[in-house]
């Protein structure tokens, strides 16, 4: 069963504490994606990575950390630095080429920090 | 800067009736624009795409109308019924940039029986 699993669904937190939200992916897709999805807003690109160890910032990728060591796996740090760290967090891959080409998403983490 | 324009940001439609959402955008660099569906806590899930070579795409009740002159493009939703009722995001991208997408600010759609 091919798909993009997101790990813990809800993640509570204490300001101040760095949390790390799960991404894996089965499809052999090359690129994956990270997005924060805050109502009204949409959603924006916080990082992206076409290739095993190579990541490129985002829109808002400001208190945020990345790392592809492996293809299936796109882990994010919400780190302390991050002003604003309550949002449902979605995570995506897709094949890569020279066309676009159809981005598939998880089924998101919801962060609430207090 | 918003680079995909959404509206309206929330509609309301009677069962049977026609749901139409509307997106434009600046870059004519976009050559990708596919519509999203997304139920209250999941992920979204592609729902149709086009590209700049046709005007028009048709998937059972779901259609893009494309405007390239214009830039913009919408999502017509007929015969709507209330399980259609979910927030619907717009996008684009342009194969120049590596897959990037550049997503609208949705539309929460509420179709009343």
């Amino acid at each position: 069963d091919g798909g993009i699993t997101q790990s813990p669904k809800y993640l509570f937190r204490k300001e101040g504490q760095n949390v790390t939200l799960s991404c894996e992916q089965n499809l052999n897709h090359d690129a994956m994606y990270w997005y924060r999805q805050d109502p009204g807003q949409g959603l924006r690109l916080i990082y992206y990575s076409q290739i095993v160890n190579d990541f490129q910032k985002g829109d808002i990728a400001e208190g945020y950390s990345v790392s592809r060591e492996k293809k299936e796996s796109f882990p994010l740090t919400v780190t302390s630095a991050q002003k604003n760290p309550t949002a449902f967090y979605l995570c995506a891959s897709s094949l890569r080429g020279l066309k676009n080409y159809e981005q598939y998403f998880g089924p998101g983490t919801r962060l609430t920090v207090t | 800067q918003q680079q995909v324009k959404q509206s309206p940001q929330s509609l309301i439609v009677q069962k049977g009736g026609i749901s139409i959402i509307n997106c434009a955008y600046e870059n004519t660099a976009f050559d990708y624009f596919p519509w999203y569906q997304q139920f209250p806590g999941k992920g979204p899930a592609l729902l149709i795409a086009i590209r700049p070579d046709v005007s028009e795409k048709k998937e059972g009740r779901f259609t893009i109308s494309f405007n390239k002159s214009a830039k913009q493009f919408s999502l017509h939703i007929m015969d709507s019924q209330p399980g259609d009722s979910a927030t619907y995001f717009c996008a684009a991208s342009s194969s120049n940039t590596g897959n990037q997408f550049y997503f609208g600010t949705g539309t929460s759609l509420t179709v009343i029986p």
